[in-house]
């Protein structure tokens, strides 16, 4: 089972911050925070990962709570592209094999 | 997108049938992954592989084999297809330094 929780859906404006919420209050000592995306019918699209502190990249930005119980995707300036299924996942480096993928929040961009 | 390609995209195939299906990296990656996505199960892994001959079963394994006789290539084999296996395969392949996974885009299988 996901270990993560997110809402089913969000909307947002084209052009303002998308700010997707994760909960992941059991998140262990060396679990990372990983955000994927799935544009429909294509595959799972890696977007940023972090383990305590912020991290930022070409597309997005990952604040993770001090006490890494959650974590927020910030997508800075949201276009019509960017509609998509996100998903948090937690996985440990070295450890699991394997992505455990939840429903995901389906974030919907409108004009 | 990581040089990872999937082949066949497309296949409709009958019952019984045995399939193969293809997963294929250029960028020499120890870790590959088979994944098969279905509605309301999200993504579930079925095999991987962490080396060449070296593979393990994944949560889904019933009914697939999987073979790796060169780094670059992946395969996932059907023996016997059913209607269940109809689904959307993912490969993905797992980066040595900071271990992200990239997935393919994808191979659609429909078993009559």
């Amino acid at each position: 089972d996901a270990k993560t929780t997110q809402p089913p859906s969000m909307d947002c404006a084209e052009g303002r911050a998308a700010n997707l919420p994760c909960n992941h209050s059991t998140i262990s000592g060396n679990e990372y925070v990983y955000w994927y995306r799935q544009i429909h019918s294509q595959g799972p699209q890696y977007i940023i990962h972090g383990l305590k502190n912020n991290e930022t990249n070409e597309m997005a930005s990952l604040i993770i709570t001090e006490d890494r119980k959650s974590s927020t995707l910030i997508l800075p300036h949201a276009t019509l592209r960017d509609t998509a299924v996100y998903y948090c996942i937690v996985f440990s480096q070295g450890g699991s094999e394997k992505l455990v993928f939840g429903k995901g929040t389906k974030l919907t961009v409108n004009p | 997108d990581a040089g990872i390609t999937q082949s066949p995209r497309h296949k409709v195939t009958e019952t019984g049938t045995p399939v193969t299906l293809r997963c294929h990296q250029t960028e020499n990656h120890r870790y590959m992954y088979w994944y098969r996505q279905d509605p309301g199960h999200g993504l579930r892994l079925i095999h991987y592989s962490y080396g060449v001959k070296d593979t393990d079963k994944g949560e889904v394994s019933d009914g697939y084999s999987v073979s790796r006789s060169k780094t670059e290539d992946f395969l996932l084999t059907l023996e016997s297809a059913t209607s269940s296996q109809t689904s959307v395969y993912f490969c993905a392949i797992r980066t040595g330094g900071d271990e992200t996974q990239y997935f393919g885009p994808g191979t659609r299988l429909l078993v009559l």
